[in-house]
């Protein structure tokens, strides 16, 4: 079954760095899309980032462009998230969700993880 | 960017009884293959969300058949056809068109 298992949350000072990861397994991951989400506490959905199954195309929301990098290597499943100059709103639970359909960067999200917490406090 | 808007907001159900959310986009979501770039999803409580319905009108595995999706274009519906206590949570729509890709703000479903 597919799983996406995100690690690397926790809690920094503002205008530090953090790395989340995604581990991917029980798909051919090589072949999809993959997206960060966000949620800030008691709040809704934010669309963070979005790589292409190849790692060729990738988009950020104006909110963190330039400050966070999103990459995967496809030789270990793995989707990375690199957040440098953290403010106080990036504080979230931030999701890793797969693209449905195969090739296409953009797409619904058919699967996501349970999520890692980023807590920007000082 | 495509907004997407939600109503109601909050919508509070009876077991047993029907019950409908609205989105409607900024947007046409009409794709020019012929389909629909709108996604719906359920975020039950202290859980991640839940892929109920995409391309607007398809049910993902595994998701029971109380749930339907319809509309085109700019109006979207999804309707549950009979409520059970289980499907208490968050409703957003996605708009999966244009990147960035949009939520709606969440429709709140709790039990009377």
């Amino acid at each position: 079954q597919v799983q996406l298992v995100e690690s690397g949350g926790g809690v920094v000072q503002p205008g530090r760095s953090l790395r989340l990861s995604c581990a991917a397994s029980g798909f051919t991951f090589k072949n999809h899309g993959i997206s960060w989400v966000r949620q800030a506490p008691g709040k809704g959905l934010e669309w963070v980032a979005l790589i292409s199954y190849d790692g060729t195309n990738k988009n950020y929301a104006d909110s963190v462009k330039g400050r966070f990098t999103i990459s995967r290597d496809n030789s270990k499943n793995t989707l990375h998230l690199h957040m440098s100059s953290l403010r106080f709103e990036d504080t979230a639970v931030y999701y890793c969700a797969k693209v449905g359909l195969p090739v296409t960067s953009q797409g619904f999200f058919d699967f996501w993880g349970q999520g890692t917490l980023v807590t920007v406090s000082s | 960017d495509i907004v997407l808007t939600q109503s109601p907001l909050s919508l509070p159900v009876t077991p047993g009884e029907p019950a409908a959310i609205s989105c409607r986009s900024s947007q046409s979501l009409l794709h020019s293959f012929g389909h629909n770039s709108l996604a719906w999803y359920l975020q039950k409580p202290g859980q991640s969300p839940q892929l109920l319905i995409y391309l607007g009108s398809n049910r993902a595995s595994g998701v029971p058949d109380r749930f339907s999706g319809s509309g085109s274009g700019t109006d979207f519906t999804l309707n549950i056809s009979r409520v059970e206590a289980e499907d208490v949570g968050v409703y957003y729509c996605m708009q999966a068109l244009q990147t960035p890709p949009t939520f709606g703000p969440g429709t709140k479903v709790d039990i009377k």
